[in-house]
């Protein structure tokens, strides 16, 4: 059961344009979202990361849009550079839970292409 | 670099032999994560430690994988009879829980080990 959805699975973007994610999650109990950017060869690195009690994060030209109500999130990355070019994960935990631990859960991925 | 480290980077082996990988956390990070990564999928968790207590195991770590975390610091994750489906990124991430049981929430992940297995 795949309790994180994430769409597209690849996207191809021009320079300058706006790329959008999008992720939908099934567990209510998650209360922590972060994505992450991967590059080929290499581990996620974090990118940004929100909690359900705000609706929108911005960090320089990342933000992430969150709607309670319908259980999904989305990724917008404004003024999209060659250098964006890597696999994004959208993700969900718990930040508290009566383990005392979080497990990530992660979506499929989205290869996002941006060309010159 | 004071970041996560894995070793090997890369290991390839014939089905059937067994293999051990090396995880290097940040070093004041109590908390390890073991994750699978298969081409174009996310990466999936398999186990966790605190400290070196191995708290949680997923249904996906066969009794073919062992994991440890002896002196709480590095990691090792063992597949023995190694098996074609077991060709994966195998990622090391690591976290700092303080002792109120808060997580800063942010898991630091390792270049990983890519293994294949023939």
């Amino acid at each position: 059961q795949q309790q994180v959805k994430q769409s597209p699975q690849s996207l191809i973007v021009q320079k300058g344009g706006i790329s959008i994610i999008n992720c939908a999650y099934e567990n209510t109990a998650f209360d922590y979202f972060p994505w992450y950017q991967q590059f080929p060869g290499k581990g996620p690195a974090l990118l940004i990361a929100i909690r359900p009690d705000v609706s929108e994060k911005k960090e320089g030209r990342f933000t992430i849009s969150f709607n309670k109500s319908a259980k999904q999130f989305s990724l917008h990355i404004m003024d999209s550079q060659p250098g964006d070019s890597a696999t994004y994960f959208c993700a969900a935990s718990r930040d508290k839970n009566s383990g005392g631990y979080q497990k990530v859960t992660f979506g499929i991925g989205t290869k996002l292409q941006v060309i010159p | 670099d004071t970041g996560v480290s894995q070793d090997p980077r890369h290991k390839i082996t014939k089905r059937g032999q067994n293999v051990t990988f090396r995880c290097d956390p940040i070093s004041e990070h109590n908390r390890l994560y073991w994750y699978r990564q298969t081409l174009g999928q996310g990466p999936e968790f398999l186990t966790y430690f605190q400290n070196e207590a191995q708290l949680e195991k997923s249904r996906l770590l066969s009794d073919r994988f062992s994991a440890e975390r002896p002196k709480g610091s590095f990691s090792t994750l063992e597949i023995q009879r190694t098996e074609q489906g077991d060709s994966a990124m195998y990622l090391c991430a690591s976290s700092l829980a303080h002792l109120t049981g808060e997580v800063t929430d942010t898991q630091y992940f390792g270049p990983g080990t890519r293994l294949t297995v023939l």
